[in-house]
């Protein structure tokens, strides 16, 4: 059974621009989160979707949003662009609460 | 209190000895406790997790230990194998409205010496 797929696995952006990060949840998984994860801060909770519907939202400016779509893939976008915005961007996928499986990531730089 | 503080940062061990990493919270509200392995360029795998129902679960090498007077937990690695050497993190899970959020402790390096 193919796991959580992240798109792409690399990227290089310069400051100011966007950037739109993509999942694919493992199959039946409707429950989709996204997290930050940086050397100083750790791993960080984005948000959250559930049958297209935010559910839970981590404290992040609004440049950060998400959506899911009807088949649970899910994309992040991310505006204006700043350096601190260089992360590993992880995606996780469930089928009930508990017990998340991640995807490997999308590294973004942000130049 | 929404943080989880795990020690150490990092840890040496040598094959065959045991690895010991901990973890503490605050918010009582926290009711799943699971451990996740990381290598690099990979994302977290779930390694195992507790209820706070539960003082000591054990899957193989791998045991969470789980004192919820002192809200602390640990995962005691047994026979640690040079495979086992990777960043791990503790976490617990807060649900909300039916929405699970994890809060990560900062991550232990293990490194097990051949």
């Amino acid at each position: 059974k193919a796991g959580v797929t992240q798109t792409p696995r690399y990227l290089i952006k310069t400051r100011g621009q966007q950037v739109t990060l993509s999942c694919s949840p493992i199959s039946g998984h409707r429950s989709v989160s996204w997290y930050q994860q940086t050397p100083g801060q750790g791993l960080q909770f984005l948000f959250e979707y559930f049958s297209e519907t935010q559910r839970n939202k981590g404290n992040f400016p609004g440049r950060f949003s998400g959506r899911q779509f009807s088949n649970s893939r899910s994309e992040m976008n991310v505006s204006t662009l700043e350096l601190g915005d260089s992360a590993l961007y992880l995606c996780a996928s469930s089928l009930n609460t508990y017990g998340y499986t991640f995807g490997s990531g999308t590294r973004l730089t942000v130049v | 209190q929404q943080q989880v503080k795990q020690s150490p940062q990092s840890l040496i061990v040598q094959k065959g000895g045991i690895s010991i990493i901990n973890c503490a919270y605050e918010n009582t509200a926290f009711d799943y406790f699971p451990w996740y392995q990381q290598f690099p360029g990979k994302g977290p795998a779930l390694l195992i997790a507790i209820r706070p129902d539960v003082s000591e679960k054990k899957e193989g090498r791998f045991t969470i230990s789980f004192n919820k007077s002192a809200k602390q937990f640990s995962l005691h690695i047994m026979d640690s194998q040079p495979g086992d050497s990777a960043t791990y993190f503790c976490a617990a899970s807060i649900t909300q409205g039916g929405s699970e959020k994890l809060v990560f402790g900062k991550g232990t390096k293990l490194t097990v010496n051949p």
